[in-house]
């Protein structure tokens, strides 16, 4: 099936640092989310993209579609240590009716 | 509340044994997920449904069962051919493009 490779696996930065990480794809995807993992927790949906080209944000996160349809990259400014967590992109596949899950981001935010 | 419901958020069970994994969502949504996910790794599709009455495997089903009797619902059944059964255990559901996820279920077989 669809894969969708994550970069990078993971990240240790400084409080107060910017944090930027993408997905790439092999194949177009139509639509990206990108998600944020707490420990222990389900993924809770940070942002969706629809459209090739687009840039949306969600307070300090902002998220693009790239033009090729093939990748999409987040961005988080001023970093927090609430932001530590898993963060996934994924995509619909399989004719829509699955959706694939990027490896994931590891961001350690340090004080 | 809407949301999805996941229970219990952690499950103890002997090797060998069968074991359910509970989904309950009330978000009115078609579409439900389970999803697997071991330590460091992403997550890996078990079994999805689409409508009742119907379901699909995902990449990863041997080893595990599923039902859509009602929308509401769509628990997992972990059975005894699963050979690595504990990991932590995230159901979904979806209307049009997005997905929302339960807490999750760790499940530790001894």
């Amino acid at each position: 099936g669809q894969q969708l490779n994550q970069s990078p696996q993971s990240m240790f930065i400084q409080e107060g640092e910017d944090v930027s990480m993408n997905c790439t794809s092999s194949s177009i995807f139509n639509t990206w989310l990108w998600y944020k993992q707490d420990p222990g927790e389900g993924p809770v949906l940070l942002i969706a993209l629809y459209k090739a080209g687009e840039l949306t944000s969600n307070g300090r996160l902002t998220a693009q579609f790239g033009i090729t349809r093939k990748d999409s990259f987040l961005n988080i400014s001023a970093s927090i240590p609430s932001d530590v967590g898993i963060y996934f992109c994924a995509g619909p596949s399989g004719s829509a009716r699955q959706l694939t899950f990027g490896s994931g981001t590891q961001l350690t935010v340090l004080p | 509340d809407g949301g999805i419901t996941q229970s219990p958020k952690y499950l103890f069970r002997k090797e060998g044994q069968n074991v359910t994994l509970s989904c309950e969502q009330n978000l009115n949504h078609d579409a439900m997920y389970w999803y697997r996910q071991d330590p460091g790794q992403g997550l890996r599709l078990i079994y999805y449904s689409q409508i009742v009455n119907d379901f699909q495997k995902g990449d990863i089903a041997e080893g595990y069962s599923v039902s859509r009797e009602k929308k509401e619902s769509f628990p997992l059944t972990v059975t005894s051919a699963q050979k690595n059964p504990t990991a932590f255990y995230l159901c979904a559901s979806r209307f049009s493009t997005e997905a929302f996820f339960g807490q999750g279920t760790r499940l530790t077989v001894v």
